[in-house]
């Protein structure tokens, strides 16, 4: 099973509206990162957190991680219509044998 | 700097064949992932290969292998396709392993 679930799976907004993603994981991580895709292209990373900060932000993204929660959330503060993508948390988990593993994402619909 | 590239774009394939993408990275990353996305399974780490080195893999089957050459040039091969074969293959290049990575735009494989 997925290492990372989003939720929701998917949200539609009305433009200038914040929008809230949350990820949850299972094992302990050294970092989470989140990232955007557009339809059918790569993805694009947006942030990284580290396992020992709390809060990130960069530009009008705002990322909160609890560890102790095993959890994060993406905020988007002032949507844009060029916000709508799908989002991934991936997060590297920390175990001799780690591998990246992104969620199931979440599809952002941004309504003019 | 150059974006990851990948090769080629789109592929269509017969069940039984096999096929080779392929994927240059950044100049100057040595760790290249390959993923891959379908709608049902969403995205699925397959390997990670850094200074030709495999250093980690997925849960794939045999028929999905890799390489990277000593330029940090990546390939890898798909023998005896199947339907469900039929994804997008994202190839990822990183500086560190595991830190933020930089996508291709994929390779869109059909197997009919």
């Amino acid at each position: 099973s997925q290492q990372g679930e989003e939720d929701p799976q998917a949200l539609s907004i009305q433009e200038g509206e914040n929008a809230t993603m949350n990820c949850s994981y299972k094992t302990s991580i050294n970092n989470l990162q989140w990232y955007r895709q557009n339809s059918g292209r790569g993805l694009v990373h947006l942030i990284l957190i580290r396992s020992n900060e709390r809060e990130k932000h960069s530009g009008r993204l705002r990322v909160t991680l609890d560890t102790s929660k095993k959890s994060s959330s993406l905020l988007i503060t002032a949507s844009r219509a060029a916000d709508t993508a799908s989002y991934f948390c991936a997060t590297d988990p920390y175990s001799s044998a780690s591998k990246i593993i992104f969620g199931s994402g979440t599809r952002l619909s941004i309504r003019p | 700097k150059a974006g990851v590239t990948q090769t080629p774009r789109y592929l269509i394939k017969t069940r039984g064949q096999q096929v080779t993408l392929s994927c240059s990275p950044i100049s100057g990353h040595r760790s290249v992932s390959w993923y891959q996305q379908t709608p049902g399974q969403g995205l699925q780490f397959l390997f990670e290969y850094f200074s030709e080195t495999q250093r980690n893999k997925g849960n794939f089957p045999g028929r999905f292998s890799g390489r990277q050459f000593s330029n940090s040039r990546s390939e890898m091969n798909v023998s005896t396709l199947e339907l469900g074969d039929s994804a997008l293959y994202l190839c990822a290049s990183s500086g560190r392993t595991y830190n933020e990575q930089f996508f291709g735009p994929g390779t869109r494989l059909t197997v009919l």
